[in-house]
């Protein structure tokens, strides 16, 4: 079975630019969240979608937003990068939107701002 | 407060157990302790999860302490391939209504041949 799929696999940007991610959940799953991890931290909640409904946001400006498809997949869209924002953005999969099923992730995409 | 408290790394020895200890001293009644771990280059990965009980599952066991506050993750034997950051997570339902996992900064595990 595929896995969490994310894409692209590396991006490079330049400040003040937008950017899109992508995200193909586990078939079945009905729950998307996006995680930002920055080199040598865990990883940080930015965005649950759920049934195409936003369900939660972490503590990110309103520069991140996100949409999530009928088919289930999701995006996640930055806009007017900066340097911080340089960092492995990660998608989770999960049957349902409750916390005590099982979290899927993708192998992320790696995004450079220069 | 979301915190756990794990040692910042361990090592360990191929195919022996190895014990990796969270603290969660302020744990809720209905908070469960979720173990991801993330290999190199690579995003994080489930590996067991409960909420009183000890658990075990094909990967690994989950000791949980009776006052629940602390537990520990245990692998029975370790393989060059149980090399990673290993996340200790509560997750309290009901709280905001999402799957949110608060990462901390895990422990990191160097398994020597």
């Amino acid at each position: 079975d595929a896995g969490v799929t994310q894409s692209p696999t590396h991006l490079i940007k330049t400040r003040g630019q937008h950017v899109t991610l992508r995200c193909s959940p586990i078939s079945g799953h009905k729950s998307v969240s996006w995680y930002q991890q920055v080199l040598g931290q865990g990883p940080q909640f930015i965005f649950q979608y759920y049934e195409k409904e936003e369900r939660g946001r972490g503590n990110f400006p309103d520069r991140f937003s996100a949409r999530q498809f009928p088919n289930y997949s999701s995006e996640l869209n930055v806009n007017a990068l900066l340097l911080g924002d340089s960092a492995l953005y990660l998608c989770a999969s999960s049957l349902e939107w409750q916390g005590f099923y099982e979290q899927y992730f993708g192998p992320g995409t790696r995004l450079t701002v220069t | 407060d979301a915190k756990t408290t794990q040692p910042n790394s361990m090592e360990s020895n191929e195919e022996e157990p190895v014990h990796l200890p969270c603290n969660h001293s302020t744990i809720s009644g209905t908070d469960y302790i979720h173990w991801y771990r993330q290999l190199p280059s690579q995003g994080p990965e489930y590996v067991i999860h409960g909420l009183t009980s000890n658990v075990n599952n094909r990967m690994a066991s989950l000791a949980i302490a009776e006052d629940r506050k602390s537990s520990t993750l245990i692998l029975h034997r370790a393989t060059l391939r149980d090399a990673a950051v290993y996340y200790c997570i509560r997750y309290r339902p009901g709280s905001g209504a999402t799957n949110k996992l608060i990462f901390g900064t895990g422990t990191l595990l160097a398994v020597q041949p």
